[in-house]
Order: C-alpha cells, then sequence, then structure tokens
C-alpha cells in the first residue's frame, strides 16, 4: 500500500497565481480530508468528504479556496489568486468512515510558498 | 465545538529519561477519543497513540503511555526511556465520535532529545 500521495512536495509561486494542490486517498477509504499546517495557527482543517461529497467546508478561509473530490481516488484544493499569507504546508489525510473508529492516515504534505 | 490546548510550546530531556507532554481539552461530547501525533522534521504526521473516552484504562504503546483524566479533561503523554529519534513535533488530538473522523489539533509541543 503506497498509502496517500499527495503531488507537488514542494510548490514556490508567485502572488496572484492559481495553485492545484492534488492527493489520492488509500484505496478503499471514503474519507478524505485537507488540512493546513502554519507556525501561526498550527494544523487546521479545511474541507473533510465523505463519499466524495464535501461534508464540511467551514475551515475554509476564503472564497479563493475551493476543494473538489471528482471520484473516490482523487481531490485537489486549488487557491486562486494565491497570497503570501497562503505560505503553508497542506496535508491531505484519508480514513474509512464506519460505525467505529478507524485511523486517518496523512499524506506527506506540500510546502507551498507564495513570494 | 472542541479545543485542544497544549501549554507547553518546547520541551527538553535527556536520553533514556522520562518525559511527560501535557494536553487539557474542552468538549461537551461524552463519546470521543484522543490521540498523541507525532511529526518528526520530515514533517510525516505519525498516530502515536489512541484513547478512548469510555475506557478507564489508559493505553499503553512501549514506550509510550498517557494519563487520561476524563473529568478534568486532560490528557498527557509520558515517553519513558527517551531516544534521540523521539525528537519531533507533538500533537494532542480530538475527535467526535459522531463526527465523521474530525480531528481537532492542540498547537504543539516541540520536543528535544538531549544525548
Amino acid at each position: 500500500d503506497a498509502g496517500v500521495i499527495q503531488s507537488p512536495r514542494h510548490e514556490v509561486t508567485e502572488m496572484g497565481q492559481e495553485v492545484t494542490l492534488r492527493c489520492k486517498p488509500i484505496s478503499g477509504h471514503n474519507s478524505l480530508f485537507w488540512y493546513r499546517q502554519t507556525m501561526m495557527r498550527g494544523l487546521e482543517l479545511l474541507i473533510y468528504f465523505n463519499n466524495n461529497v464535501p461534508i464540511d467546508d467551514s475551515g475554509m478561509p476564503e472564497d479563493r479556496f475551493s476543494a473538489k473530490m471528482p471520484n473516490a481516488s482523487f481531490s485537489t484544493l486549488k487557491i486562486q489568486p494565491s497570497e503570501p499569507r497562503d505560505s503553508a504546508v497542506y496535508f491531505c489525510a484519508s480514513s474509512f468512515s464506519g460505525p467505529s473508529y478507524n485511523e486517518q492516515f496523512f499524506g506527506p504534505g506540500t510546502r507551498l510558498t507564495v513570494l | 465545538a472542541q479545543t485542544v490546548t497544549q501549554s507547553q510550546p518546547e520541551m527538553s530531556v535527556q536520553e533514556a529519561e522520562t518525559v511527560t507532554l501535557s494536553c487539557t481539552y474542552d468538549t461537551s461530547e461524552n463519546n470521543y477519543y484522543l490521540f498523541w501525533y507525532k511529526q518528526p522534521p520530515s514533517r510525516q504526521m505519525i498516530l502515536v497513540i489512541r484513547q478512548e473516552a469510555y475506557k478507564q484504562q489508559n493505553a499503553t504503546e512501549n514506550r509510550f503511555s498517557v494519563n487520561f483524566q476524563k473529568a478534568a479533561k486532560s490528557f498527557s503523554l509520558k515517553i519513558s526511556d527517551s531516544q534521540l529519534g523521539d525528537t519531533a513535533m507533538y500533537f494532542c488530538a480530538f475527535m467526535a465520535n459522531n463526527a465523521g473522523n474530525m480531528l481537532t489539533f492542540g498547537g504543539g509541543t516541540r520536543l528535544m532529545v538531549k544525548p
């Protein structure tokens, strides 16, 4: 099992550019989570999908951020236009959501730098 | 809404000694899980230990154990026989049983194990 796969691992872009982060969850998992980690705010949940449907997007900071999950094996987090304050590490995680607890597995993260 | 607080931004311990990391949380839920995650310099998020709130017995995983005080809403992590590889950020996290596996993280404690 390859685990949760994220790409790219590092992204450097200029303010105003569109940024797309990608995530492939573990096969068989039906829940997917996007987190953002910064020094100031720590780890924050941005959005959560279950069976490809967004369930809770209350953590998405503003309209510049959007996330999609077109199928069970792929999700994107897009920032348009990007700003320097979006610089952070973005994690994707997946789990199987059922009647009992199942561990959430994290990807390696994407370090985004917006100049 | 749940909150998780880690009051120790940084700690250090000598190799082979024992260290305890503190965590408190606030919730109105009765059924939930608590976790400690380790994030080494590689930034990979690794689950260290899990505690179910309905269990009175404290969880233990090899050198890692917790002191779960439900009434006090306290959940500390004890690392025995500290090793250099334990140097990392440690995050306490909360998950309500009915929250679809969504995690709420504390701000983290940076642990340095000194030789």
